[in-house]
């Protein structure tokens, strides 16, 4: 079965400094990988996903991730980060009918 | 459109009384979930559906169930609430959902208290 793991659940960095979210995934079947986002008092969005193909991926608002089969990894990251990207992230697996979410990782930027 | 869409926005129940959550979607997707956020949790899967008329439980089922009898609507139920269901819940649609290569896309969430 798919699971995720968010290696922090809090990251604090200043605004302009680079933003880097873990994510660790273990699967025995190809990986449907995802970034979700949720601003304070709302639903989550979709900031990208990866499922086949370019392992860098981009999405919404600068931000980018790496699919790293040989670490079983799926960082995200954004070269400078804004005050308003700050969030909780969650990372996401992709399984049969359903996707498996890691506990989140609250994102603080310091002005 | 509206996307997806979740009644009540917020709620307060006694222990033992019943509640209806109703989630909308306006997408036409097949897929629907019902998902809880408790802190240090993330979300967990609560109940889905995979078309109309079909229900399957997700990872923490227990004293909820399910009905979609439209398409377009998911309903969630507490028979009989506790204070171990006091969280947030939000509700997803994804078109097809197979091997969850689909983006889902969520509701704004509901809160609920049980006291």
């Amino acid at each position: 079965a798919q699971s995720v793991t968010q290696l922090g659940s809090h990251v604090s960095v200043s605004e302009g400094a680079l933003v880097l979210l873990r994510c660790n995934y273990s699967s025995s079947v190809p990986p449907y990988l995802f970034w979700y986002v949720q601003y304070p008092n709302q639903g989550l969005q979709l900031l990208l996903k990866y499922t086949t193909g370019a392992t860098l991926v981009k999405g919404i608002n600068g931000f980018e991730a790496e699919f790293k089969k040989s670490e079983t990894s799926f960082h995200l990251t954004k070269p400078s980060a804004h005050m308003s990207d700050a969030a909780e992230y969650f990372c996401a697996g992709g399984g049969y009918q359903k996707v498996t979410f890691g506990i989140g990782t609250k994102l603080q930027v310091i002005p | 459109n509206a996307g997806v869409t979740q009644t009540p926005k917020f709620r307060v129940l006694k222990t033992g009384q019943s509640m209806t959550l109703l989630c909308a979607q306006d997408m036409n997707h097949e897929y629907m979930y019902w998902y809880r956020q408790d802190p240090g949790m993330g979300l967990r899967l609560i109940h889905y559906s995979v078309g109309e008329g079909t229900t399957a439980k997700g990872e923490v089922p227990d004293g909820y169930n399910v009905s979609r009898l439209k398409k377009q609507n998911f309903l969630l139920g507490l028979e009989s609430a506790a204070p171990s269901q006091t969280s947030v819940y939000f509700c997803a649609s994804s078109p097809l959902g197979y091997f969850s290569t689909d983006t889902q896309y969520f509701g704004p969430g509901t809160r609920l208290t049980v006291l």
